[in-house]
């Protein structure tokens, strides 16, 4: 089944940028979804991008995709210290059951 | 247009008790799903459901019951609990099963069994 692998915890100061990675198994995806989750609240649709690009990029997120890699970034510019938060990275891949496998997430922390 | 409603938010139990968690949607979510979110595991699935009257479970489903009577509704029953089952759960929905249809998340019940 798919198998998605995250770093744990990131701790950037404000103003910097961001990096969050994520790596996965199942290459089948056409879509790669971001959440982010809030403390005390659900996950939210952060971002997402097509499994036929390379980069997208919506005010301050940046992804990345490396499809031979596996391999998908999330970009923060800027970061505020309202960023801090778990995210996570769900290939949904080629399962039409619908189901969505998350990462374990990264905890991002902002210092001001 | 409530999005995905879970109830209660915060639930103690004894172990041994029973007790349902209450999920509603009103998105036409056809697929439901509900994950457990435990520090450094992230999210697991339970148990999901891609229609009325449709279950499967998921990666942790023991413990666990659910039903899906009516498209709307998708309760988590807890048959016997155990303190291995103090967790938050939250559950999600999506409109369509294809890949282009993200979940949209309750904002989850923080269970503790003790």
């Amino acid at each position: 089944g798919e198998d998605v692998e995250q770093s744990l915890f990131l701790s950037v100061r404000e103003g910097d940028s961001s990096v969050i990675n994520c790596t996965y198994t199942d290459s089948s995806s056409t879509y790669l979804y971001w959440y982010k989750q809030e403390p005390g609240a659900g996950l939210q649709l952060l971002t997402y991008i097509f499994s036929n690009m390379d980069m997208k990029q919506d005010q301050r997120l940046t992804v990345l995709l490396n499809k031979k890699d596996k391999h998908l970034s999330l970009r923060i510019a800027d970061t505020q210290t309202g960023d801090s938060a778990i995210y996570f990275c769900a290939p949904p891949g080629s399962s039409n059951t619908g189901k969505l496998i998350f990462g374990q997430g990264t905890t991002l922390q902002v210092k001001p | 247009n409530a999005g995905v409603t879970q109830t209660p938010k915060f639930q103690v139990l004894k172990t041994g008790q029973s007790m349902t968690l209450q999920c509603a949607q009103d998105m036409n979510h056809e697929y439901m799903s509900w994950y457990r979110q435990d520090p450094g595991m992230g999210l697991r699935l339970i148990h999901y459901s891609v229609g009325a009257g449709i279950t499967d479970q998921g990666e942790v489903p023991n413990g666990y019951n659910v039903s899906r009577s009516t498209t709307e509704d998708f309760p988590l029953r807890l048959l016997s609990a155990a303190p291995s089952q103090t967790s938050v759960y939250f559950c999600a929905g999506r409109t369509s099963l294809t890949a282009d249809s993200p979940l949209h998340f309750g904002n989850g019940t923080r269970l503790t069994v003790t």
